[in-house]
């Protein structure tokens, strides 16, 4: 069945540093992937997403890009700030209908540090 | 005022108890969904409705059912809860209609469950 596999956390860096979160899947067809992430005390938000093979989403200065020969979809930021702290989930949506029901890694933790 | 709400925020309950946890939408989604979130398992998804006569199972509805009273409103209710059940519930919702089918869920803020 499909599945999703992050890099276990916590994940600790100092301001600025430079943000990758791994992130591969197990999907028949062609599932369309996404990073959700949740800050304290909030629930989940979509961060980006791609929907096809070599697509790049990009929002708040993360990026992941859409490897289908290698099924991943990495997380990347270039700087991290503090305000990035929360927990990074890698999902997919395998259904061709897209029908919302989402398949979620475990969750990578962020902390940013001053 | 959020999109959509889930009451309460925060529950303490006991072993065989009957708990109703409620969510409500202003998005006007069809589409409805609880997810139940375990640290180091990510969310799981416990039921979910594509409309109100529509209720399905998902990967772990055991020990759990649902109610979807009108469009706007899904509850989820733990019969007789144990502890294992203790865990943080996020209700969502999806419109496949909209932004391009994209997939996107949009989540409340979550209902914290502890059971002893």
């Amino acid at each position: 069945g499909n599945s999703v596999t992050q890099m276990e956390g916590p994940v600790t860096l100092s301001e600025e540093a430079f943000l990758t979160i791994n992130c591969t899947y197990t999907a028949t067809g062609y599932p369309s992937l996404f990073w959700y992430v949740q800050y304290p005390g909030e629930g989940l938000q979509l961060l980006l997403k791609a929907t096809k093979a070599d697509d790049k989403g990009s929002n708040k200065g993360f990026e992941a890009t859409y490897r289908k020969e290698t099924t991943s979809f990495h997380l990347e930021k270039g700087s991290v700030q503090v305000s990035d702290s929360a927990v990074y989930f890698c999902a997919l949506s395998g259904n061709p209908g897209n029908t919302g029901k989402l398949i979620f890694g475990q969750g990578t933790t962020l902390q940013v540090k001053p | 005022d959020a999109d959509v709400t889930q009451t309460p925020r925060n529950r303490i309950t006991k072993t065989g108890k009957r708990i109703m946890l409620e969510c409500s939408q202003t998005k006007g989604h069809d589409r409805m969904y609880w997810y139940r979130q375990d640290p180091g398992l990510g969310l799981r998804l416990i039921y979910y409705s594509f409309d109100v006569k529509d209720i399905n199972k998902g990967e772990i509805s055991d020990g759990y059912s649902v109610s979807r009273q009108a469009q706007a409103k899904f509850s989820l209710s733990l019969e007789s809860a144990i502890p294992n059940q203790t865990a943080l519930y996020f209700c969502a919702t999806s419109d496949p209609s909209g932004r391009a089918n994209s997939g996107e869920l949009f989540f409340g803020e979550g209902s914290r469950l502890t059971v002893l």
